[in-house]
């Protein structure tokens, strides 16, 4: 089937640890997309790529970092930096800017805890 | 930027009825679309609208550019209807680097 997977579903870290969540997705995307959010809240973009080895900060990029070797992967490390990591992160996709339709597509989003 | 406001904040409906949800956005926009979040917190897609009217069984939305709104209507809410409810729409140009922006959400509680 054809859509966009993240993993870990759940995913605890200690404090001062980097990690890294995962997003791909099959449907021959070219822009994806990195949200934050927090409970009771809207979602907040964090990072997003509109094309292979390009990428731009959201609103809210401190404290993470990505990259964008692949088309399908766009994975996204919480870094030590980021003070407050403990949200619900959920990756997008779509069709790139300028194509006709740019609905963009949601994964099922990894819960980040830090303990 | 572009402000994209929603309305009610939250709605709580008896099973049954009817109810209209409203986004407003402060510029002129390209595409909008709405999103319903189960309680997973999986965000499903509902409507693809930049203007005119769409229906899908009990849920309909109709997109009015030139006034900048568009309303999510829900027929005979059911309790699986409870969720929140975003509207988003893009910040850009269609020729460069684009971004999806959210609204704040409305939340629904159906009770049976």
């Amino acid at each position: 089937d054809g859509g966009i997977t993240q993993s870990p579903k759940y995913l605890f870290r200690k404090e001062g640890q980097n990690v890294t969540l995962s997003c791909e997705q099959n449907l021959n995307h070219d822009a994806m997309y990195w949200y934050r959010q927090d409970p009771g809240q809207g979602l907040r973009l964090i990072y997003y790529s509109q094309i292979v080895n390009d990428f731009q900060k959201g609103d809210i990029a401190e404290g993470y970092s990505v990259s964008r070797e692949k088309k399908e992967s766009f994975p996204l490390t919480v870094t030590s930096a980021q003070k407050n990591p403990t949200a619900f992160y959920l990756c997008a996709s779509s069709l790139r800017t300028g194509a006709m339709n740019t609905e963009a597509f949601f994964g099922q989003g990894t819960r980040l805890t830090v303990v | 930027g572009i402000q994209v406001e929603q309305s009610p904040p939250d709605l709580i409906l008896q099973e049954g009825a009817n109810s209209t949800l409203r986004c407003n956005f402060s510029d002129s926009v390209n595409n909008l679309q709405w999103f319903h979040q189960n309680p997973w917190g999986q965000l499903i897609n509902l409507f693809y609208i930049p203007s005119g009217t769409k229906q899908n069984g009990r849920l309909s939305a109709t997109t009015v550019a030139t006034e900048r709104y568009s309303l999510l209507y829900i027929s005979s809410s059911q309790t699986t209807d409870s969720g929140v409810y975003f509207c988003a729409v893009p910040l850009g140009r269609m020729d460069s680097s684009y971004k999806l922006i959210f609204g704040s959400g409305t939340r629904l509680l159906v009770r049976p």
